[in-house]
């Protein structure tokens, strides 16, 4: 069973451009979480898609969005990068079935941003 | 609001020594889970258990071993006979499930080095 893939694995951008990273969650999970990683601030959580909608959300800016699509793959894109928005960004799928994760989340190796 | 405290910033010891990470949680829900996870320099989280508020059993998997106490708001990790493979940053987490929908808060972690 493929694990949960992001691409890509690293990336460089520059200030004030904007960048959309890629998750694949494990086949049969619809459930997909977004996780920023930063030496300050830990691992914080951005948001949460179940079946194509917008479950849960994290204290981020409206810079920061994301969508999921019928095959439950996930997007999340960030507008306008600032030098803060340098970091791991850690994808997780789950087999949630509409109520409590029932098995824990699986989670990809990252995308790596670094905003220059 | 949730809280994880793994008040250990990092540990360091030399192969075949037990070590024990400590968490501790802040939550007013009656049901939730509790996970720990490992990271090592690739990234990606690993999953290594999951446990939920009305499970207060011990657990043993292997070298790893888990205790789970709700009266102290605890649930500490420990690793029997450590080897250098152990060496990770490890992070317990909690759920946190408004309404439907959940996400992990995560304590900073605790960077292990076992030393040969």
């Amino acid at each position: 069973k493929a694990g949960v893939t992001q691409t890509p694995r690293y990336l460089i951008k520059t200030r004030g451009q904007q960048v959309t990273l890629s998750c694949s969650p494990i086949s049969g999970h619809r459930s997909v979480s977004w996780y920023q990683q930063t030496p300050g601030q830990g691992l914080q959580f951005l948001f949460e898609y179940f079946s194509e909608t917008q479950r849960n959300k994290g204290n981020f800016p409206g810079r920061f969005s994301g969508r999921q699509f019928s095959n439950s793959r996930s997007e999340m894109n960030v507008s306008t990068l600032e030098l803060g928005d340098s970091a791991l960004y850690l994808c997780a799928s789950s087999s949630r079935t509409g109520g409590v994760v029932n098995y824990g989340y699986t989670f990809g190796s990252g995308t790596r941003l670094t905003v220059v | 609001a949730q809280k994880v405290t793994q008040a250990q910033t990092e540990i360091s010891v030399v192969e075949k020594e037990d070590v024990t990470l400590d968490c501790v949680y802040e939550t007013r829900d009656t049901t939730y889970y509790l996970f720990w996870y490992k990271q090592p320099p690739s990234g990606e989280l690993v999953f290594l258990i999951r446990r939920n508020s009305f499970d207060e059993q011990n657990e043993i998997s292997g070298r790893y071993s888990w205790n789970f106490q709700k009266s102290t708001s605890s649930f500490n990790f420990t690793i029997t006979a450590s080897q250098v493979v152990d060496s990770a940053v490890y992070f317990c987490a909690l759920s946190e499930i408004i309404q439907g929908a959940q996400k992990l808060v995560f304590g900073q972690g605790t960077r292990l080095t076992i030393n040969p």
